[in-house]
């Protein structure tokens, strides 16, 4: 019963740097999403994915990309870290009785 | 572009007694309301929703409102209780130009509640 996992929980990153946040789940939902927390801020949309090989851009997916080979898998890509990059990122997944999230990924940009 | 907003950043009650949280938004499109409740270091729980075809949902000590006319929603929480004290989230969803909705969620900023035994 993990339901969202995501990985890593901590990461600090230099400017310029890529990483990839990861995000699995295993309760076969067809909808996921990625989503960013800044400080006293609401959570804003990044990606989303219907379905493997299905994704679209959210509100703010500037800087990001991101894939779904797979139903259960939905990694996030940071190609050029950058301090407004900075953030708490949410992965998520939604059956018809709700949503689930992870634990969130606190990523500095130094 | 706010289109969900909390206005209130925090909100201290005293154990028993009612929370009340304000939800305002300006999209008349969304059609579903959503209340997420956030510990520090996890990621946000459900907790309770209300479609815009009803006025009210309730669930145990959690009871939504929704006033359309208004745009505005709140979250009531009766007796409120310590464990109730976390950040309180309102998200909106609204349906594709095509009816379709792919739950696409737009929240608020949040609200910290701080229940004092």
């Amino acid at each position: 019963n993990a339901g969202v996992t995501q990985t890593p929980k901590f990461r600090i990153l230099k400017i310029g740097q890529s990483m990839t946040l990861q995000c699995t789940q295993d309760m076969n939902h067809n909808y996921m999403y990625w989503y960013r927390q800044d400080p006293g801020m609401g959570l804003k949309l990044i990606y989303y994915s219907v379905g493997a090989g299905i994704t679209d851009k959210g509100e703010v997916p500037n800087g990001y990309n991101v894939s779904r080979s797979t139903t259960e898998d939905f990694p996030l890509r940071l190609e050029l870290a950058a301090p407004s990059q900075t953030s708490v990122y949410f992965c998520a997944s939604r059956s018809n009785y709700g949503y689930t999230f992870g634990s969130g990924t606190r990523l500095t940009v130094v | 572009d706010q289109q969900v907003k909390q206005n209130s950043p925090s909100l201290s009650v005293q154990e028993g007694r009612i929370s009340i949280l304000n939800c305002d938004y300006t999209n008349s499109m969304f059609d579903y309301f959503l209340w997420y409740k956030k510990y520090p270091a996890e990621g946000p729980t459900f907790l309770i929703s209300i479609s815009s075809i009803k006025d009210k949902n309730e669930d145990g000590r959690f009871t939504v409102f929704l006033n359309k006319s208004a745009k505005h929603l709140s979250l009531h929480i009766v007796p409120s209780q310590p464990g109730d004290s976390a950040v309180y989230f309102c998200a909106a969803s609204a349906p594709n130009a095509g009816g379709t909705s792919y739950g696409k969620l737009t929240f608020g900023q949040g609200t910290i509640l701080t229940v004092h035994p």
